[in-house]
């Protein structure tokens, strides 16, 4: 069975880090494109990062480049987002989900993590 | 960047059809393929996707829902609408969602 599962929200005060993981099982973790999003309160989805197979090609939402990073570990079977100077309004649910064979959607979704910003 | 437009809500009775639209702001069809994706969300759940390429069922998804579309125009819909389609539902294309329709019991 598929599983996405992301640990390491809270609460966190403005210009602060913060890292949130996703751990992957029961697929080849390492074939697949696996992206980040985020949902704000009561708000829509928005799409925040991507990074290839092999970690050689990420991009990033204008909204959070310079600021998130996304790092994975194939042999770990594990895709982070390194949050940095957090402002209010990053405050949302943060969802790691693997793209479907290059195919441009998304096929299977974490459960996603809280993170807030807040002083 | 494409916009996605949808309506906010729908108010539907259960046993009934339910249809929900997504209007692109420029043609997501190439070739063959139309790149348009359907998503459920429930309140505090993630999205679950139902629909890929506007029209191909994803992998356990009950068959009263459905897909259709090409270009800018696509449709998404549940017949018969039932208790546990309460959601709000999102298209999708490339990195763009749309804002959401959220079906509602009339």
């Amino acid at each position: 069975e598929v599983q996405l599962v992301e640990s390491g929200g809270g609460l966190v005060q403005p210009g602060s880090s913060l890292k949130v993981s996703c751990v992957a099982s029961g697929f080849t973790f390492s074939s697949y494109v696996m992206h980040w999003f985020r949902q704000a309160p009561e708000n829509g989805i928005e799409w925040l990062a991507y990074i290839n197979t092999d970690s050689s090609s990420t991009h990033y939402a204008e909204t959070v480049k310079g600021r998130f990073t996304i790092p994975r570990d194939n042999a770990k079977n594990t895709v982070d987002m390194q949050l940095s100077s957090l402002r209010s309004e990053d405050t949302a649910m943060y969802f790691c989900a693997r793209e479907r064979n290059y195919g441009g959607y998304f096929d299977y979704w974490g459960q996603g993590v809280m993170v807030t910003v807040s002083s | 960047d494409i916009v996605l437009t949808q309506s906010p809500a729908l108010a539907v009775s259960l046993g009934q059809r339910a249809t929900i639209s997504c209007r692109a702001s420029q043609s997501v069809s190439i070739s063959r393929y139309n790149l348009m994706h359907w998503y459920q969300q429930k309140p505090g759940q993630q999205p679950k996707l139902l629909i890929y390429r506007a029209s191909n069922l994803a992998s356990g998804i009950p068959a009263r829902f459905s897909g259709s579309g090409s270009g800018t125009d696509f449709t998404l819909t549940i017949n018969p609408v039932q208790a546990d389609d309460i959601a709000t539902y999102y298209c999708q294309q490339s990195r763009t969602f749309g804002g959401g329709t959220k079906l509602e019991l009339k």
